[in-house]
């Protein structure tokens, strides 16, 4: 099962809107309803941002958004803030695994 | 709130053996699937194993097939990961986290470093 393709760097400056995109295919991101989206600070465990494609877990600030779109997923960060800077890696259901897949992860700077 | 403390991690020579344990705590442990993943250096996440609440079912990446077995002690509320004959490759954080559904996962430990070398 090959990761799910997202982009390697994603920047916006403090207040813009950022989208991280996470491309798969038929077999998983476009047949299946679950996908999840997870940030990763450095040296520290990833946390649930979204699950189910546009589901936030409670806790969650509603400035990080989730849809899909076919193949592709996407996250948004809206109102972009220094805390915001990490790793996002998204994952989906897949026919091919029990298991699901992750994404390549994208590392979003705030500038 | 959800803890997940995990341990067992450090050295191990090419071959050798480890076994991770994850205590949990805060919500009710047998009713949650649970799965284990790793991430080596620098590198993204990947999935290694999981287990059903009931440890009826259980399931492995194609990379530690036949070589790494996932188990639980719900009287203990605790999840192990034995792993044999360890690769270089197999060198990674280990992070346990608990399985809301599906393949979401809704809570994980702070992880434990695996390093196999000789």
């Amino acid at each position: 099962q090959s990761a799910l393709t997202q982009p390697a760097s994603v920047s916006g400056s403090p207040g813009q809107s950022i989208t991280i995109s996470c491309t798969g295919t038929s077999s998983d991101v476009g047949g299946y309803s679950h996908v999840s989206w997870y940030q990763q600070h450095p040296g520290k465990a990833p946390k649930l941002m979204i699950y189910d494609v546009s589901n936030r877990p409670s806790g969650v600030s509603n400035r990080f958004s989730g849809s899909k779109s076919g193949n592709t997923a996407s996250l948004t960060i809206s109102g972009l803030q220094a805390e915001d800077a990490a790793d996002y890696y998204c994952s989906s259901k897949t026919s091919s695994s029990t298991l699901g897949v992750f994404g390549t992860g994208t590392k979003v700077t705030v500038l | 709130e959800v803890q997940l403390l995990e341990s067992g991690g450090g050295l191990a020579q090419p071959g050798g053996s480890l076994r991770l344990s994850c205590v949990a705590s805060e919500f009710t442990f047998s009713n949650y699937a649970m799965n284990w993943v790793r991430q080596a250096p620098g590198k993204g996440l990947e999935w290694v194993s999981g287990i059903s609440g009931d440890s009826g079912s259980t399931f492995y990446a194609d990379s530690v097939k036949g070589r790494f077995t996932i188990s639980r002690n719900n009287s203990k509320n605790t999840l192990y990961l034995q792993m044999n004959s360890l690769r270089a490759e197999d060198t990674a954080v280990y992070y346990c986290a608990k399985v809301l559904s599906h393949i979401t996962l809704d809570s994980w430990g702070q992880g434990t470093l695996v390093t196999v070398s000789s």
